[in-house]
């Protein structure tokens, strides 16, 4: 079965720092892009970042670029993000999501995690 | 980057009905169109791909149609189970975008 893990979310002060991990288990994690998207409080789906199979290649949204770091490790099946200087929009449920064909760059997204809740706040 | 939009945000209707959602991007997307469905406390489903490919397990009540920037979800009979919001996304190019959402709740 193909699932995808989330977790390291939390409570963290406004200029904090937090590592989500997403555990990956039933594909070929090495050959898909991933990403991660967010779901601030009775909001709707904010793509925040991609990356490649390989990780050779990374995207982000302009709301997190310089901030936000993507990454992943394909011996261990987990994908990363490291969120710094965290603010109070950064508050969310963030979903790790695989894209939908191996080898794709931009691509839809056909299976989620449960999502990790980060709570930005004093 | 490429705006997303849906229209209506809320939908009120009952089982039984036929439902139509639009989307339409800002510039065109080719068919780099995805829909899903969400939930409360759930993550999202994808339900089609490609702008018309219903991803494997989806009933055929849904369908997908449409190309380069408005693009159309619909169901043919509206169950209990599909009272949900839904996006769409493209995926044309990075910024991956999402549309806003629509609402289909239970008249």
């Amino acid at each position: 079965e193909v699932q995808l893990l989330e977790s390291g979310g939390g409570l963290v002060q406004p200029g904090g720092s937090l590592r989500l991990s997403c555990a990956a288990s039933g594909f070929t994690f090495s050959s898909y892009a991933m990403s991660w998207v967010r779901q601030a409080p009775g909001k709707g789906l904010e793509w925040v970042s991609a990356i490649s199979g390989s990780g050779g290649s990374t995207y982000y949204a302009d709301s997190v670029k310089g901030r936000f770091t993507i990454s992943r490790d394909n011996s261990k099946n987990t994908l990363y993000l490291q969120m710094n200087s965290l603010r109070a929009e950064d508050t969310a449920v963030y979903y790790c999501a695989k894209s939908l064909a191996a080898r794709s760059s931009a691509d839809g997204m056909d299976v989620w995690g449960q999502g990790t809740t980060v709570t930005v706040s004093s | 980057d490429i705006q997303m939009t849906q229209s209506p945000s809320t939908l009120s209707a009952s089982v039984g009905d036929r439902v139509t959602i639009t989307c339409r991007a800002s510039q065109s997307i080719s068919s780099w169109l995805a829909w899903y469905q969400q939930k409360p406390g759930k993550a999202p489903k994808l339900l089609i791909y490609k702008a018309s490919s219903l991803e494997s397990g989806v009933p055929s009540r849904f369908s997908g149609s449409g190309s380069g920037t408005e693009f159309t979800l619909t169901i043919s009979s509206l169950q209990p189970d599909d009272f949900a919001t839904y996006y769409c996304q493209q995926y044309n190019s990075y910024p991956l975008t999402f549309g806003p959402g629509t609402k289909v709740d239970i008249k």
